[in-house]
């Protein structure tokens, strides 16, 4: 089957770096997202991989490895404005997208 | 520009009633879907269209039905709630899956059913 497994809760501290690992099991693969959620709201897009390699945008860095199906999102000078949750999602062969449960990402000042 | 709308927000149904969501988009996206997102787990996709007059099952499609009648809106109807149907539903809109396939996504309707 296919599965996606990341943590369900983290804590770091306002302006310290934070890294969100997320590992998926598929058959086939097509791409890998990392979306925003915060409480009470949508998802909200934040990257998008399908090579290998790390891309970044601004704050938010995004890394895959397709030969060990892991991705992280990398979060910088940690606001507390990033206090959501933040949810990885791979395609599938058939473009078909799986949602992982989410990581509960709570700020301290 | 006001992307994707969702309504109602908000509803409180009894086990048997039937209703419907409404999702209108002005992107001119192909896409649409219908989600449902409950506690723990990840977002589940209800029932997708690729275009204006086709729709097509995904994960979870059981007590729910579909139409796509206009490019721009998608309905997802209930026509006789359960319980079990309580949750938040999302509905998204994405030009393809071959792109990036970014989703935007309405903000939400929560729906109780007791």
């Amino acid at each position: 089957g296919q599965n996606i497994d990341q943590p369900t809760e983290m804590t770091a501290t306002e302006g310290a770096i934070v890294q969100i690992n997320c590992t998926y099991q598929t058959s086939g693969f097509n791409g890998l997202f990392w979306y925003q959620q915060h409480a009470g709201e949508a998802p909200t897009f934040l990257s998008y991989n399908v090579l290998d390699g790390l891309e970044e945008k601004g704050r938010f860095s995004s890394f895959l490895s397709r030969s060990k199906g892991y991705s992280y999102l990398l979060l910088k000078e940690l606001q507390m404005k990033d206090s959501a949750s933040y949810l990885c999602v791979f395609m599938d062969s058939n473009y078909q997208l799986i949602w992982g449960a989410g990581t509960k990402l709570i700020i301290k000042p | 520009n006001a992307g994707v709308t969702q309504t109602p927000k908000f509803r409180v149904l009894k086990t048997g009633q039937s209703m419907t969501l409404l999702c209108a988009q002005d992107m001119n996206h192909e896409y649409m879907y219908w989600y449902r997102q409950d506690p723990g787990m990840g977002l589940r996709l209800i029932h997708y269209s690729v275009g204006e007059g086709t729709t097509a099952k995904g994960e979870v499609p059981d007590g729910y039905n579909v139409s796509r009648l206009k490019k721009q809106n998608f309905l997802l109807g209930l026509e006789s709630a359960a319980p079990s149907q309580t949750s938040v539903y999302f509905c998204a809109s994405s030009l393809g899956t071959t792109d990036t396939g970014e989703l935007f996504f309405g903000e939400g309707s929560r729906l109780t059913v007791l």
